[in-house]
């Protein structure tokens, strides 16, 4: 699976977006963009994932660009429970595993 | 469903002892896995199985740990026997069709063990 590159800490004012990029200029055609979340001393727990196109649920959005090189998580308004580590995951279809990377610590502030 | 349940939340052991975690996952879930969390390694995938056959091991450290599915709704993680640098949380996580499906791991709140 191809290599991910996230910055390690970005703080976000609370109500604002949060924008979390994230790297993986080795990426193949088909192989997924997988985030999920930690918050302190929990499971990590999915947030969404992307093959090509853009992405929204009701937890965030994912933009990938259009040479899938980059993607950033979109928190459109975050919040004091969205402090957490995200990490982001490439993947392919075809494998069974998910390997975590060391992720950004996204703390929010009032 | 109530999620992903492992057990113990807390363990606390003596070095040399023997460790057993648990783990009982989404009832449907085909696939299985076992992370371990520490500060220095983070989030290490150590083993998985599919329909309860252990298909990847190449993560579990040495021999002192082993794992085992005897059925669709129970795994364990055995440490034996336990060194200090065993302690880390110990996460179980379950999944629905990771191949072709939408690769979504279900995780439960984990077992921090402590080995003194």
């Amino acid at each position: 699976d191809a290599k991910t590159t996230q910055p390690p800490s970005m703080d976000c004012a609370e109500g604002r977006a949060a924008n979390l990029p994230c790297n993986h200029s080795t990426i193949s055609g088909n192989e997924y963009v997988y985030w999920y979340r930690q918050i302190h001393s929990q499971g990590p727990q999915y947030i969404i994932h992307g093959l090509k196109n853009n992405e929204t649920n009701e937890m965030a959005s994912l933009i990938i660009t259009e040479d899938r090189k980059s993607s950033t998580l979109i928190l459109p308004h975050a919040t004091l429970r969205d402090t957490a580590v995200y990490y982001c995951i490439v993947r392919v279809a075809s494998t069974d595993k998910l390997i975590f990377g060391t992720g950004t610590r996204l703390q929010v502030f009032p | 469903d109530a999620g992903v349940i492992q057990s113990p939340r807390h363990e606390v052991t003596e070095m040399g002892q023997e460790v057993t975690l648990r783990c009982k996952p989404i009832s449907g879930h085909d696939y299985l896995f076992w992370y371990r969390q520490t500060m220095m390694r983070g989030l290490e995938l150590l083993i998985y199985f599919n329909n309860n056959v252990p298909i990847d091991d190449s993560g579990m450290p040495e021999d002192r740990f082993s794992a085992k599915m005897p059925n669709a709704s129970f795994s364990t993680l055995k440490i034996q026997p336990s060194e200090p640098r065993d302690s880390a949380v110990y996460f179980c996580a379950s999944s629905f069709q990771m191949t072709g499906g939408t690769g979504e791991l279900f995780f439960g709140e984990g077992s921090r063990l402590t080995v003194l």
